[in-house]
């Protein structure tokens, strides 16, 4: 099974400032068809999750420009630009290159200072 | 507006079985893999099962495969989770999940297992 790794674990912010997740899999998540299925998910505090990027950097629709995501291979980043308060969450990465099994990083708390 | 409502959650002892059911509505069902996923309380996330939008694929987690049968009625939008064997550690919030790629969630139902 592919192994995904976030980092940090917990991360506090200033409002307005930036934040930055990495996520690393134990194996490249380039498929065979050339897309790399990486996907990134946002859970509020008492919500079910809610994705916010998938292909590592494509938006969904309703999700704010402050959301990015970057990376190939087996690193990749999701860029959270000028924080604000509703951001505090939980995100999680996952990959859906090579499955089964789907494979989730462990989360990554999001509080603001 | 897609919506997957999900139901079936209780308390149930180790050893127990349960059945989850979600509805969906607000898409063509029969047009998409469904998925579960769990969560722990107070943990991260896991996928469980998915099956594919005819019900003519099925695949599982290793830790649930032999217990747990998901199933689909396309007739009735509506996606299925047998659990059976159930042990302490399948307590969590099960999710309802539209596709494999995560793009619509249900709310959630609870399972607890225990004595």
């Amino acid at each position: 099974d592919v192994v995904m790794t976030q980092s940090p674990l917990s991360l506090s912010v200033t409002l307005g400032q930036s934040a930055s997740i990495s996520c690393r899999s134990s194996q490249s998540l380039v498929h065979r068809d050339g897309n790399t299925y990486l996907i990134w998910f946002q859970q509020r505090p008492g919500q079910s999750p809610r994705r916010l990027i998938y292909k590592v950097s494509d938006r969904d629709s309703g999700v704010p420009d402050r959301f990015s995501g970057s990376g190939s291979g087996t690193d990749f980043t999701l860029k959270i630009s000028r924080v604000e308060a509703e951001d505090v969450g939980v995100y999680y990465c996952m990959q859906k290159t090579h499955w089964p099994p789907y494979t989730f990083g462990q989360g990554t708390k999001l509080e603001i200072k | 507006e897609v919506q997957l409502v999900e139901s079936g959650g209780g308390l149930v002892p180790p050893g127990g079985s349960l059945r989850l059911s979600c509805v969906a509505s607000g898409f063509t069902f029969s047009s998409y893999w469904m998925t579960w996923v769990r969560q722990a309380p107070g943990k991260g996330l896991e996928w469980v099962a998915n099956i594919k939008e005819d019900g003519s694929e099925k695949y599982y987690v290793d830790s649930v495969k032999g217990r747990f049968t998901i199933s689909r009625d396309n007739a009735q939008n509506s996606l299925y989770l047998q659990m059976n064997s159930l042990r302490v550690e399948d307590t969590s919030v099960y999710y309802c999940v539209r596709g494999n790629s995560g793009s619509y969630w249900g709310q959630g139902t609870l399972v607890t297992v225990s004595s």
